[in-house]
Order: C-alpha cells, then sequence, then structure tokens
C-alpha cells in the first residue's frame, strides 16, 4: 500500500517560515491535501489539489508538489498556526485514502 | 452553513456492536459521498471507509483493518451517514469523524467526532 512520510516535528520562531514535507513514491503524480488539526479540536482543510486554497484559509499557506516530495509552506508563521499537519492522497491502485503520519509544528 | 455531526460514540465491550450516526445539513446530501476518519489517541489521522453517492451505486469502500466488520451506508432522505461496527477490538477504540468527500478525493467538511472506546 502507498506510503506518505512526514516528519514528526518541526520548530519555527514567530515570523519565519515553515516547511512540512510528505515524502512518497512519485507523489508528483498525485494530487496532495493538507489539513490542520488544532489540540482537541477536528482538522480543517488548508490545502487542496497540491496548491490551493479553501476560504477562509490566509494566503500565508502555500502548497508545491514535485518529485517523490509534496510541501506545505506556512511564511510568516504565528503562534496560532501551532498544531499537527497532515498530508493526504488518493491511492488509486487500492482505492484508498492514505494520511501521512503527521507533522507537530511547535511555534517557539 | 454546513454542518456535519456524529453521534453514537461510547463505551463497548470486545466483540459487541455499535452504529455511530453522522447527520448532516446545510448541503444537498445525496449529490456527495460521504467517510469516516479515526484517530487513536495520541495517534495519526486513519482513513476507515466511505459510501458514494447513490448517482454512484452507494459503493463502499474499507481499509483493510476494518474490512468485514464494519459497513457504511446512507439515508439520503435523512442526510444520515452511519457506520456500523462489528466485533469490536481493542485497536478500535478512537475517535471517529465523519467527513464530506469532494469528487477531488478530500475532505473538505469534518464534524466534530465521536469517541469511541473498547476496553481491554
Amino acid at each position: 500500500s502507498y506510503v506518505l512520510t512526514q516528519p514528526p516535528s518541526l520548530s519555527v520562531a514567530p515570523g519565519k517560515m515553515a516547511g512540512i514535507t510528505c515524502g512518497g513514491d512519485k507523489v508528483g503524480s498525485k494530487s496532495v491535501h493538507w489539513y490542520q488539526q488544532k489540540p482537541g479540536q477536528a482538522p480543517v482543510l488548508v490545502i487542496y489539489y497540491d496548491k490551493d486554497r479553501p476560504s477562509g484559509i490566509p494566503e500565508r499557506f502555500s502548497g508545491s508538489n514535485s518529485g517523490n516530495t509534496a510541501t506545505l509552506t506556512i511564511s510568516r508563521v504565528e503562534a496560532g498556526d501551532e498544531a499537527d499537519y497532515y498530508c493526504q492522497v488518493w491511492d488509486s491502485s487500492g482505492d484508498h485514502w492514505v494520511f501521512g503520519g503527521g507533522t507537530k509544528l511547535t511555534v517557539l | 452553513e454546513v454542518q456535519v455531526v456524529e453521534s453514537g460514540g461510547g463505551l463497548v465491550q470486545p466483540g459487541r456492536s455499535l452504529r455511530l450516526s453522522c447527520t448532516t445539513s446545510g448541503f444537498t446530501f445525496g449529490d456527495f459521498a460521504m467517510g469516516w476518519v479515526r484517530q487513536a489517541p495520541g495517534k495519526g489521522l486513519e482513513w476507515v471507509g466511505l459510501i458514494t453517492s447513490t448517482a454512484y451505486g452507494e459503493t463502499t469502500e474499507n481499509a483493510a483493518s476494518v474490512k468485514g466488520r464494519f459497513t457504511i451506508s446512507r439515508d439520503d432522505s435523512k442526510s444520515i451517514a452511519y457506520l456500523q461496527m462489528n466485533s469490536l477490538k481493542t485497536e478500535d477504540t478512537a475517535v471517529y469523524y465523519c467527513v464530506r468527500v469532494t469528487a477531488g478525493d478530500y475532505f473538505d467538511y469534518w464534524g466534530q467526532g465521536t469517541l469511541v472506546t473498547v476496553p481491554s
């Protein structure tokens, strides 16, 4: 089955840029979606189709996807961005939806 | 406003059954596939299964970890999706989220989740 690999944690100072990676075999040929989950809350979609933002998501959130790595970039990180972030794809070979293991973003 | 609300969680003994409900409003329920995602305590997200819209035959798909034990159904007249969980195991302990599935295969709306606990 298809596997998505994320770093378990990332720490960034306020105002700096955070890049959360999501690795997978030829993931660049798939559409990657990203979710933000704050403690005690349900996940929220922040990026779909690699780089599109749902309404209400700040422009500071952007995405890219190429080769074997997709990246969620958060520019000018704020304290309120502290959360777990998950990437997700649809694995057509198995008709399954796959999540990465999640990355805990800590704002220093 | 789109709303997705799960109910039916609780404490259930191993081997027993439980049915979760996902009540929705604010959109044309019959036009969308609906799915379930779970999260074990302190762990990441795991896709459980989904059911396509009636137009696509109400086809269901399940993760290997629950195949043969969990069944998803829907009642378009009530805008409700269900997750029937049989032969529950301790490893099924998790918060279960109901999600609306877009044509692009991502989950654009999530419920607040309902906790299912299967004690050892």
